[in-house]
Order: C-alpha cells, then sequence, then structure tokens
C-alpha cells in the first residue's frame, strides 16, 4: 500500500491570509499528482493534475508546485476567503490506481 | 454536461443487514472507480473498473462486499452484512481516457453516506 501523506492535518487562517500545504508521496513509479477541493455536502472536484517534475500550476489564487524526485507538492492559496474553506485532497497516481492522502482540513475565518 | 450522479445520498441500516449504492457515471467515461471514505482519512479505493472489466480490488472485502458494472456503464456496490465499520461515505468517480494509466482528473459524485447502527 503505498503512502501518501499531507500536512498540517487542518489549519485555520483568517481571511487575507496567504497559506500552504504539503503532500508527500513516492518518487518511484509516478506517473501524476492529483489535488482536489472537497467542500462540505459537495463532491470533489480537481484542482491540478501534475505530471512533469518542476510543473508549476496556477488557477486563480490557487497554484501548486511539483518536484517528483524527492516526492513533493506544495499547494498555496494567496490571499485566503471564507469560500476557500474546504478540505484539500492530494493523490499520488501509479501505473493504473489512485492513492489518496487524508487531506487538509482548512477553515478561513472572515 | 451530466455530471457523476450517486443514489441513495443516505443510508441508515443496522448491522448485519444489506445495502447497495448506484453510480451513473458521465457518459463516455470508460473508468469507474468506487471509493470508502471513513471520518478522518482519505478516500480508500475499494474498485476500479475498466469498462466493464476488474483493474484493481485489492482493497475490496471480497467477504462481503460486491460491485458490478454491466454494460460498461452504471455501476452498483453492495454490502451484505454490514458491519459498524462499514459507516463511511461512499464515493463514485468516473475518468475519461482510453486505458487504466490515463493520467486525466478523475470527477466525483456527490457521495452515498452510510450509517451503520
Amino acid at each position: 500500500i503505498l503512502n501518501v501523506e499531507q500536512s498540517p492535518q487542518s489549519l485555520h487562517v483568517q481571511e487575507g491570509d496567504s497559506t500552504n500545504f504539503t503532500c508527500s508521496f513516492p518518487s518511484s513509479n509516478f506517473y501524476a499528482l492529483h489535488w482536489y477541493r472537497w467542500e462540505t455536502a459537495k463532491s470533489p472536484e480537481a484542482l491540478f493534475v501534475m505530471t512533469l517534475n518542476g510543473d508549476e500550476k496556477k488557477k486563480g489564487r490557487i497554484s501548486a508546485t511539483l518536484n517528483t524526485k524527492e516526492g513533493y507538492s506544495y499547494l498555496y492559496i494567496k490571499g485566503s476567503q471564507p469560500e476557500d474553506s474546504a478540505t484539500y485532497l492530494c493523490a499520488f497516481r501509479g501505473y493504473s490506481t489512485l492513492t489518496f492522502g487524508k487531506g487538509t482540513m482548512l477553515l478561513v475565518s472572515p | 454536461e451530466a455530471g457523476v450522479a450517486q443514489s441513495p445520498r443516505y443510508k441508515i441500516i443496522e448491522k448485519r443487514q444489506s445495502v447497495a449504492f448506484w453510480c451513473n457515471p458521465i457518459s463516455g467515461h470508460a473508468t469507474l472507480y468506487w471509493y470508502q471514505q471513513i471520518l478522518g482519512q482519505g478516500p480508500k479505493l475499494l474498485i476500479q473498473f475498466q469498462n466493464n472489466g476488474v483493474v484493481d480490488d485489492s482493497q475490496l472485502p471480497k467477504d462481503r462486499f460486491s460491485a458490478e458494472r454491466l454494460k460498461g456503464v452504471d455501476s452498483t456496490l453492495k454490502i451484505q452484512p454490514a458491519k459498524l465499520e462499514d459507516s463511511a461515505v461512499y464515493l463514485c468517480a468516473s475518468r475519461s481516457g482510453r486505458t487504466a494509466s490515463s493520467t486525466g482528473e478523475l470527477f466525483f459524485g456527490e457521495g452515498s453516506r452510510l450509517t451503520v447502527l
């Protein structure tokens, strides 16, 4: 069973703060690294799918970086808003299966 | 484009009873997944289908769980008999891509929340 670790487990910030999370994954048999946002009572939604070492992706105030050689990815949120409150999941794709971490629960207070 | 549909959204049963969940993936998506998400943990893959064939069911408790994907479209996941530890959200997801190794994003349903008393 693959080990995908996310930190911190939870985070509480004020509106306007910038924040970042970490995802650690195996550095072998790498095909892709996914980031998903899961809001309460909704379905998880894909943020990024990253496949190349050194890849950086951005969607609005959210960005992510990827280091496949050392096995980690960072997710950054600039100027957090209350609507960013959600659980952020990363998932490691080996040859065919996708293994998720436990997620980072973010709460942004107004 | 219609999303992934799941039902029921919520189910409460007593232990040793049976339950079934249904999933209709996005039209044309060849790959379908069932994940189990227990509170405080990440989603755990139960079974992955490519069309109507099983790609991975290594973590499916086969003594009580079963799943099928007839005609390579919708799918059902059954638990019989249920145990207390089966209380979880059961997520169905689908993905386009012609092979099991395609790296595209997953599209999830809203999940079926099971409580076993």
